[in-house]
């Protein structure tokens, strides 16, 4: 079975400071996705990475794929309170049978 | 555009009923995947439908079953219910199958509470 891990699970940050969050995938795929949630709501569709080398950019977000290493990064510039979600990578199979979330990293940040 | 619709939003059921939860995807849309969230589990798949056909189904017991109609709705069911089944159940849709095409988008979702 496939294993998506993301870590941290937990981040609190101040404004203005940039983090980057990792997700590592233990089987071959080439398409990767970020997901965003807000506390009682739905999943928004952030990045869809479907190649190796991809690097997708919005706002103060910007997320690469590197499927040798079997990673990808959610990197976060200047936080601003706005951005304060749980995030989650999800990873396809590369049969497309089947597609597995990472755990979230809920972020938090502070004033 | 309308988004994806789920009803009902929310739902309460007594251990060993059965439920019935419907998703509406985008206009145009013919894929639709279901999935469940528990604070346990996660955010885990159940299956995906396109075109009335299911392509891929999660690890999920037999009591997860759904179809999917010609006007692309999707329905999901799950009988005997246990309470481990509480969860927020969400569903997505896409235009082609999800493998091809990636971007996915997502109801509000049905929380259902099994007591």
């Amino acid at each position: 079975e496939l294993k998506v891990e993301q870590n941290p699970l937990f981040l609190s940050m101040q404004e203005g400071k940039n983090y980057t969050i990792y997700c590592n995938y233990s089987t071959t795929s080439d398409r990767l996705y970020w997901y965003r949630q807000d506390p009682g709501k739905s999943l928004e569709s952030l990045f869809v990475l479907l190649s190796n080398g991809a690097v997708k950019q919005e706002g103060r977000l910007m997320a690469s794929l590197d499927t040798k290493a079997r990673l990808s990064t959610l990197h976060i510039t200047a936080a601003v309170h706005d951005l304060s979600a749980t995030y989650f990578c999800a990873v396809d199979e590369n049969t497309g049978n089947q597609f597995y979330f990472g755990t979230g990293t809920s972020l938090t940040v502070i004033p | 555009k309308a988004g994806v619709t789920q009803t009902p939003r929310y739902l309460i059921k007594t251990r060993g009923q059965q439920v019935t939860l419907s998703c509406s995807p985008i206009s145009g849309h013919r894929s639709v995947s279901w999935y469940q969230q528990t604070p346990g589990q996660g955010l885990q798949f159940l299956f995906e439908y396109f075109s009335e056909t299911q392509r891929n189904k999660g690890n999920f017991p037999g009591r997860f079953s759904g179809r999917q109609f010609s006007n692309s709705r999707s329905e999901m069911n799950v009988s005997t219910l246990e309470l481990g089944d509480s969860a927020l159940y969400l569903c997505a849709s896409s235009p082609v199958p999800r493998e091809q095409q990636g971007e996915q988008y997502f109801g509000p979702g049905t929380r259902l509470t099994v007591t």
